[in-house]
């Protein structure tokens, strides 16, 4: 069965320093992945999305993600974090169907 | 483009209780879905649709039923409310059906079943 985990609940960074959000998913076949941003008491908003071809992919806000498949992995990362990336990340898996399977979640908090 | 839209943002309803929660969009999407959100579990698909007319079941179905009459609308019914289903729902479509498109979601309601 699919699956997504995002193994750190919550990650503290202070402004400026990079960031790094760990996901990990289990799926037979190159699956479709995305991270999605969740701000306190909104709905969530795609920020990057894989499907084929280049394994690096650029998102907005300045958000960045590299599929590996050797690790089953596709983790975000953005150079310069700012205050306003506070919020919840979630990874999510397309199953080639009709189907999402999010991780749990990693919050982040932005320390000044 | 009003995008997605949920009602009511707030709900409480006692055990037993049946209600609604309404999702719709003006965005011409075939695909609509929704989830439920609770602390430690992330978004969970309750039910989805490709289109007006076909719903089919997602990983947490039981207690929730839908139907999907127009491509606008899609609502979510509880017919029996339970302590259990208290969450955040959050309603979201997009471009086509098949999990290769990016989802829309709305801002989500959050029910409380005392």
């Amino acid at each position: 069965a699919q699956s997504v985990t995002q193994p750190d609940i919550h990650i503290t960074v202070s402004e400026g320093a990079s960031l790094e959000l760990r996901c990990n998913y289990s799926y037979g076949a190159t699956p479709y992945l995305f991270w999605y941003v969740q701000s306190p008491g909104q709905g969530l908003q795609l920020l990057l999305k894989y499907f084929s071809g280049d394994t690096l992919v650029q998102g907005i806000k300045g958000f960045e993600a590299e599929f590996k498949r050797s690790q089953s992995s596709f983790n975000l990362r953005k150079p310069s974090v700012h205050w306003s990336d506070a919020a919840e990340y979630f990874c999510a898996v397309g199953d080639h169907g009709n189907q999402f399977y999010f991780g749990t979640g990693t919050s982040l908090t932005v320390i000044p | 483009n009003a995008g997605v839209t949920q009602t009511p943002k707030f709900q409480v309803l006692k055990t037993g209780q049946s209600m609604t929660l309404q999702c719709a969009q003006d965005m011409n999407h075939e695909y609509m879905s929704w989830y439920r959100q609770d602390p430690g579990m992330g978004l969970r698909l309750i039910h989805y649709s490709v289109g007006a007319g076909i719903t089919d079941q997602g990983e947490v179905p039981n207690g929730y039923n839908v139907s999907r009459s127009t491509t606008e609308d899609f609502p979510l019914r509880l017919l029996s409310a339970a302590p259990s289903q208290t969450s955040v729902y959050f309603c979201a479509s997009s471009y086509s059906s098949g999990s290769l498109y990016e989802q829309y979601f709305g801002p989500g309601t959050r029910l409380t079943v005392t």
